[in-house]
């Protein structure tokens, strides 16, 4: 099993540009969760999939759109990217909705706005 | 605001035990306790997690306060592979309830 795998690794974009992160499971997870990493920080919650076909707000949601596509995908869209967007995304599932339950993550995404 | 509180960093030597110490006074009587830890350059990483019991696995120990308002993850013999920065968590039965990942501790090891 690959795990939570995630694309692209490494991404530059000018502000004003958009782009989609990609994030699989093949766990058969029921639930996928996107997270931020600015440097030197904690980990913030953007949005969350509980189940197939139901997404929700997490802490840091702005700026930001997600669609779960499957039960396996759960992408990340930045419609118009800004500097203040510059950050490493993570992508993490578990096996059953809730935030009690361990979360599996993936390697993460690079992002530079410029 | 992170409901837990850690150092932010410490040091040990390599092949000597580890205690890396939590705060969470606010614990309410249904929250887990997670721990993850991140290696440099890579995703979070599922390390333990317990109720009120002391809990073991193959990559450490966590000993549980008896008011559960502190708790200790132990790693019995670090190596340098064990080099990162490890998250204390408190996790809620409430489905509506977030996480909250704080900054962690930056454990480094010493050859």
């Amino acid at each position: 099993n690959a795990g939570v795998t995630q694309t692209p690794k490494f991404q530059v974009l000018k502000t004003g540009q958009s782009m989609t992160l990609q994030c699989a499971q093949d766990m058969n997870h029921n639930s996928m969760y996107w997270y931020r990493q600015d440097p030197g920080m904690g980990l913030r919650l953007i949005y969350y999939s509980a189940s197939e076909g139901t997404t929700d707000k997490g802490e840091v949601p702005n700026g930001y759109n997600v669609s779960r596509l499957n039960k396996r995908e759960f992408s990340l869209r930045l419609e118009s990217a800004a500097p203040s967007q510059t950050s490493v995304y993570f992508c993490a599932s578990t096996p059953l909705q809730g935030f009690q339950e361990t979360q599996y993550f993936g390697p993460g995404t690079r992002l530079l706005v410029l | 605001d992170a409901k837990t509180t850690q150092p932010n960093s410490m040091e040990s030597n390599e092949e000597e035990p580890v205690h890396l110490p939590c705060n969470h006074s606010t614990i309410s009587g249904t929250d887990y306790i997670h721990w993850y830890r991140q290696l440099p350059s890579q995703g979070p990483e599922y390390v333990i997690h317990g109720l009120t019991s002391n809990v073991n696995n193959r990559m450490a120990s966590l000993a549980i306060a008896e008011d559960r308002k502190s708790s200790t993850l132990i790693l019995h013999r670090a190596t340098l592979r064990d080099a990162a920065v490890y998250y204390c968590i408190l996790t809620s039965r409430n489905r509506d309830d977030k996480i909250i990942f704080g900054k962690g501790t930056r454990l480094h090891i010493l050859p």
